[in-house]
């Protein structure tokens, strides 16, 4: 059975601060895993990282992939209140569909 | 418009009552899906469908049911509904990306708060 387990499950930081999000996974033949940020809604698409692309960068935010350690980390630097939200993992193997972690709830203060 | 909508957004029903959740999409994808969220659970897949023929159970699907009416429309349906079915639903879009069909973006509706009294 496919997991991923994301930590923390809470984050309270001040805005400027630097923030690392983790997520581990136990998948069968890893294709590829994607990082969401939710706010009151649906989840928005942040990232993607399949073993063609191991790091991907956008903006504040940044994600990397150890296939070898079997993790990813996401990355804000220069926190804004606007980044409070929930960001959720979720990896695909060969199983026919995404299985997500239980998220990180991100609290931005100002 | 949006590209994947749900209806209805906000529904409360009561215990033993059928009801029906609604997802069409204008992305053109073959792959729908339908989650629950709870807090501090994530988001769980009830059941998925890869095309209008292909209706797969995800890993809670019991005390529910879908219909996959066409490519574009995907409905959930709650036989009974009872109290702890109370959750944000989600349906989301896909297809896979990449060469070799290694990748994969969902798109997701903007969600249906259901609470069961």
């Amino acid at each position: 059975e496919d997991k991923v387990v994301q930590s923390p499950l809470s984050l309270v930081v001040h805005e400027g601060d630097t923030v690392t999000l983790n997520c581990s996974y136990e998948v069968t033949n890893f294709r590829s895993l994607l990082w969401y940020k939710q706010e009151k809604k649906a989840p928005t698409f942040l990232f993607m990282l399949t073993s063609s692309g191991i790091e991907k960068k956008s903006g504040r935010l940044s994600s990397i992939l150890d296939k070898k350690e079997l993790f990813s980390i996401l990355n804000i630097t220069a926190t804004q209140t606007g980044d409070s939200a929930i960001y959720l993992c979720a990896v695909r193997g060969s199983a026919r569909q995404l299985t997500f972690g239980s998220g990180t709830q991100l609290t931005v203060l100002p | 418009d949006a590209d994947v909508t749900q209806t209805p957004r906000n529904r409360i029903t009561k215990t033993g009552k059928r009801i029906m959740l609604e997802c069409s999409q204008t992305k053109g994808h073959d792959r729908m899906y339908w989650y629950r969220q709870d807090p501090g659970l994530g988001l769980r897949l009830i059941y998925y469908s890869f095309d209008v023929k292909d209706i797969n159970k995800g890993e809670i699907s019991d005390g529910y049911s879908v219909s996959r009416q066409a490519q574009a429309k995907f409905s959930l349906s709650l036989e009974s509904a009872i109290p702890n079915q109370t959750a944000l639903y989600f349906c989301a879009t896909s297809d896979l990306e990449g060469l070799a069909g290694q990748g994969e973006t969902q798109y997701f509706g903007p969600g249906t708060r259901l609470l069961v009294l």
